[in-house]
């Protein structure tokens, strides 16, 4: 079973308005970290924020914020104030506490029109 | 303050060939993970190195095999390559082999082709 599920292949946005990335996950330890990263044409895989398991509130980190919701399994990411340097490809991945690695979603398609 | 380093940053080979790719972490880290990223999808996990051994596996061939050194730094060993290998290949470094809440810090990669 997908462990992380991208459902937005690609997504469009107008410059300066925001945008919300879905991601949905599966797990049964009670224990998890959930990230997201950006990824540019150049390779390089961004980190950009994170929401640990137990965490109250909704991690943000300047423009980008996490709308967690645990009951629903839901890790959506939302970007603010889109610009034209926020097109890439996005992943949303998660760690349990039982593994060493990070699981990786299947990635969104961001694109930001001027 | 230096972050992740990878090379080389492209790669050609021919099938059943060799080849080493190279990974100096993030200055504080000392853990190394490394993955693989076929076009089009997200990455998949190889294995992690923390104090020179390896701590976790992801469902790759023995094919694959790795090495940390003792400053951190960490090779990726790919033999008998075959078509299949292409792929960007993603090294992670972190603190804390066991700190699920510590962030991964990637590299630029290495792409690797094979013909």
């Amino acid at each position: 079973a997908q462990k992380i599920t991208q459902t937005q292949p690609g997504m469009f946005v107008q410059e300066k308005e925001a945008v919300t990335l879905d991601c949905t996950y599966d797990t049964s330890d009670p224990s998890y970290g959930l990230f997201w990263y950006k990824q540019p044409s150049s390779g390089e895989m961004i980190f950009l924020i994170y929401q640990g398991s137990y965490d109250q509130q909704n991690a943000t980190e300047g423009r980008y914020s996490l709308n967690f919701q645990k009951a629903r399994k839901s890790a959506n990411l939302v970007i603010s104030a889109s610009q034209l340097g926020d097109s890439a490809m996005y992943f949303c991945a998660m760690r349990e506490v039982t593994a060493r690695q990070l699981t990786f979603g299947s990635g969104t398609q961001l694109t930001v029109l001027p | 303050d230096a972050g992740v380093t990878q090379s080389p940053t492209h790669l050609i080979k021919t099938r059943g060939q060799q080849v080493t790719l190279r990974c100096s972490p993030k200055s504080g880290h000392d853990t190394v993970s490394w993955y693989q990223q076929a076009l089009g999808q997200g990455p998949q996990f190889i294995f992690q190195y923390y104090e020179e051994e390896e701590r976790q596996r992801g469902n790759f061939p023995d094919r694959f095999s790795g090495h940390q050194f003792p400053n951190y730094s960490s090779e990726l060993n790919v033999n008998a390559l075959l078509l299949g290998d292409s792929a960007l290949y993603l090294c992670a470094s972190s603190y804390g082999h066991q700190s699920f809440y510590q962030p991964q810090h990637f590299g630029d990669g290495t792409r690797l082709s094979i013909l």
